[in-house]
């Protein structure tokens, strides 16, 4: 069936990188997505890839999709205390129609 | 600015009673979902709706039932509240690629 999986735990040092990893198995995503949820907070859109590109960036933000492994990550440039949150990837597929299939979730743990 | 609400945002009950989450967007959106949120297992759909009278079961369905008379709301009923059910519900709303998300209902069930 269709599967999302991420990492539980991601921490980096305040000003580095942080890149969150997420595999899905259905080779029928049509989009992929990225969203925030900060602490008491209902989930926001971050941005969201269509499966036949293979990068897209928005800022400090750049999504990466490996179609062929089928492999999406989030990488956040310079990563500061605000970004601490959790961060879920979800994919679309045909057959679901408007449905998303989501990961578990990202924690994003910053350093000082 | 278009948004879409919650209400409560907490909520107490007890075991046995019937409860029922408000939903309520103004994006004017056909589709609405419920989701539930627990530790470890991320986001799972409750129900969903993709127009008026329009309802469909999501892979955690059981327990819940959901009716939609408008566009704006999809209420989220709880027939008989068990604490299993103790979790956090979100509200989410979509037309094309883009799904949208409320604040979400903190819901204990003692």
């Amino acid at each position: 069936g269709e599967d999302v999986e991420q990492s539980l735990f991601l921490s980096v040092r305040e000003g580095d990188s942080s890149v969150i990893n997420c595999t899905y198995t259905d080779s029928s995503s049509t989009y992929l997505y990225w969203y925030k949820q900060e602490p008491g907070a209902g989930l926001q859109l971050l941005t969201y890839i269509f499966s036949n590109m293979d990068m897209k960036q928005d800022q400090r933000l750049t999504v990466l999709l490996n179609k062929k492994d089928k492999h999406l990550s989030l990488r956040i440039a310079d990563t500061q205390t605000g970004d601490s949150a959790i961060y879920f990837c979800a994919e679309k597929t045909r057959p679901s129609n408007y449905q998303l299939i989501w990961g578990a979730g990202t924690k994003l743990i910053i350093k000082p | 600015d278009a948004e879409i609400t919650q209400s409560p945002r907490h909520k107490i009950t007890e075991t046995g009673r019937q409860v029922t989450l408000a939903c309520h967007q103004t994006w004017n959106h056909n589709n609405m979902f419920w989701y539930r949120q627990d530790l470890g297992h991320g986001l799972r759909l409750i129900h969903y709706s993709y127009g008026v009278h329009d309802t469909n079961k999501g892979e955690v369905s059981d327990g819940y039932s959901v009716s939609r008379s408008n566009t704006e709301d999809l209420p989220l009923t709880l027939e008989s509240a068990a604490s299993s059910q103790t979790s956090v519900y979100f509200c989410a709303s979509s037309e094309g690629n883009e799904q949208y998300f409320g604040p979400g209902t903190r819901l204990t069930v003692t």
